[in-house]
């Protein structure tokens, strides 16, 4: 059974740095054909993909959101962490840890996500 | 501005047929398979529909996907309360280097 668990602080300051852990589970982040995607849904609005590290330690950004974001991932640990510098109240939202493959569009397992709040 | 259009909402009653159009251009749905998720209220999205029209396993053949140049469509046929969620089209657009979201549609069985 595939499962991705995020955790992190659930408030933060504005011009903080958010660190997100996305730890998985019935897959190996060295699977070839697998990746691991962050995506936003701030409260009641739409999606935003944000960012997405593959198994080759290959990383694409939100060109919105590059200089902000840091992807990197551990397979010994079986997490992915996700670094979002300077935080503002506007990145309010709850935060999705997804597995994905080589279309970046896929995503077929989501974990439960984790509201984070900036504020101060 | 969006880069993919969605309508804010959709209804119908029980047993209808509703369609959610997905409006983009040549450099996402012009270019790359469209998908839909479907976000039930309180749950994380689900995915729906994978290269245009495909099903994944598990997911009932009275929802269907289709596109044609730059816009995509999802189908429900034989609306059950069950299937009121938010539905999201999502592609690749070149420009952006991304994946790209819809607005999102609100589908209300009445």
């Amino acid at each position: 059974q595939v499962t991705l668990k995020e955790s992190g602080p659930a408030l933060v300051k504005p011009t903080e740095t958010l660190t997100l852990t996305c730890t998985v589970s019935g897959f190996s982040l060295n699977n070839a054909r697998m990746g691991v995607a962050w995506i936003r849904q701030p409260p009641g609005k739409a999606l935003e993909w944000l960012a997405r590290i593959f198994s080759n330690d290959v990383k694409s950004y939100s060109t919105s959101l590059k200089n902000r974001l840091t992807i990197s991932k551990d397979p010994s640990k079986s997490q992915v962490v996700l670094t979002m510098t300077n935080v503002d109240p506007l990145d309010t939202a709850r935060y999705y840890c997804v597995r994905t493959d080589y279309d970046p569009t896929w995503f077929d397992a989501w974990g439960q996500g984790i509201l984070v709040t900036v504020s101060s | 501005q969006p880069v993919l259009t969605q309508p804010p909402s959709e209804s119908g009653t029980p047993g209808q047929r509703v369609t959610i159009s997905c409006s983009g251009s040549s450099s996402n749905i012009g270019s790359y398979y469209v998908y839909w998720y479907q976000q039930v209220p309180g749950m994380a999205p689900k995915l729906l529909i994978y290269g245009n029209d495909q099903r994944p396993s598990g997911v009932p053949d009275r929802f269907s996907g289709s596109k044609f140049g730059t816009s995509a469509s999802l189908a429900i046929n034989g609306l059950r309360s069950g299937d009121e969620a938010d539905y999201y089209c999502a592609t690749w657009d070149d420009s952006l280097s991304g994946v790209v979201f819809g607005r999102g549609t609100k589908v209300t069985v009445l």
